[in-house]
């Protein structure tokens, strides 16, 4: 079955740094990678997906990249914000699996002023 | 604002006691699913269910009994759970894939499942 590993495990950066955490994936055949945002006391949060067909992806701040043939996934936060302080969990899907997500195992972003 | 609703937020109960926990969602997506998340672990998934019908069992242990009623409901059944079952019960659903590739799952609170 699927693996996701996950680095760093906790990040620390100055407000205004940028911040970026790295997984790892097992599976080939998997082709959806979401990535989610969980505060503290909080339901995960979706912020940013990428299928296998594209290599990037930006949303304002937020951006993701994939690598199928290394089968790596990033996030790349810019101009970090201290809101943007949480645990931030990578998962990837294989499409033959009922959507099924695989999660790593998180990263504790903290953004200090 | 969250779109999937689950109820109780928290539930304190004891070992020999039956409870359920509830999860609402009024997206019109077909695919739902629960996940049991530890402290300071990812979510793990213990069940989907695709078109009300059960997809995925994650070998979870028979003390723990889903239901899917009707397109916008999912139930736990919860019996005779030990403390180790202690931990959030996150909720999920999205759309059936359709062919268009895997959805984006949109989750609820949880409900925070202390066992006595």
């Amino acid at each position: 079955g699927e693996n996701v590993e996950q680095h760093p495990s906790t990040l620390s950066v100055q407000e205004g740094d940028s911040a970026v955490i790295k997984c790892t994936y097992s599976d080939s055949a998997s082709n959806y990678f979401p990535w989610y945002k969980q505060e503290l006391g909080k339901r995960p949060q979706l912020i940013i997906d990428i299928r296998s067909n594209v290599g990037e992806k930006k949303d304002q701040r937020i951006a993701v990249t994939l690598n199928k043939t290394a089968k790596h996934f990033s996030l790349h936060i810019t101009e970090t914000q201290p809101e943007d302080s949480a645990v931030y969990f990578c998962a990837a899907s294989n499409p033959l699996a009922f959507q099924k997500l695989v999660f790593g195992t998180g990263t504790r972003l903290l953004v200090s002023p | 604002d969250t779109e999937v609703t689950q109820t109780p937020k928290h539930l304190v109960m004891g070992m020999t006691n039956k409870k359920s926990l509830k999860c609402e969602q009024h997206m019109g997506h077909r695919a739902m699913y629960w996940y049991k998340q530890k402290a300071k672990k990812p979510p793990e998934l213990m069940f989907v269910y695709s078109y009300e019908k059960l997809s995925i069992n994650e070998s979870v242990p028979s003390r723990f009994s889903p239901e899917c009623p009707n397109s916008s409901l999912l139930n736990l059944h919860l019996h005779a759970l030990q403390p180790e079952d202690s931990a959030l019960y996150l909720c999920a659903s999205s759309h059936m894939t359709g062919g268009r590739g895997n959805q984006p799952q949109h989750f609820g609170d949880g409900t925070r499942l202390s066992i006595l």
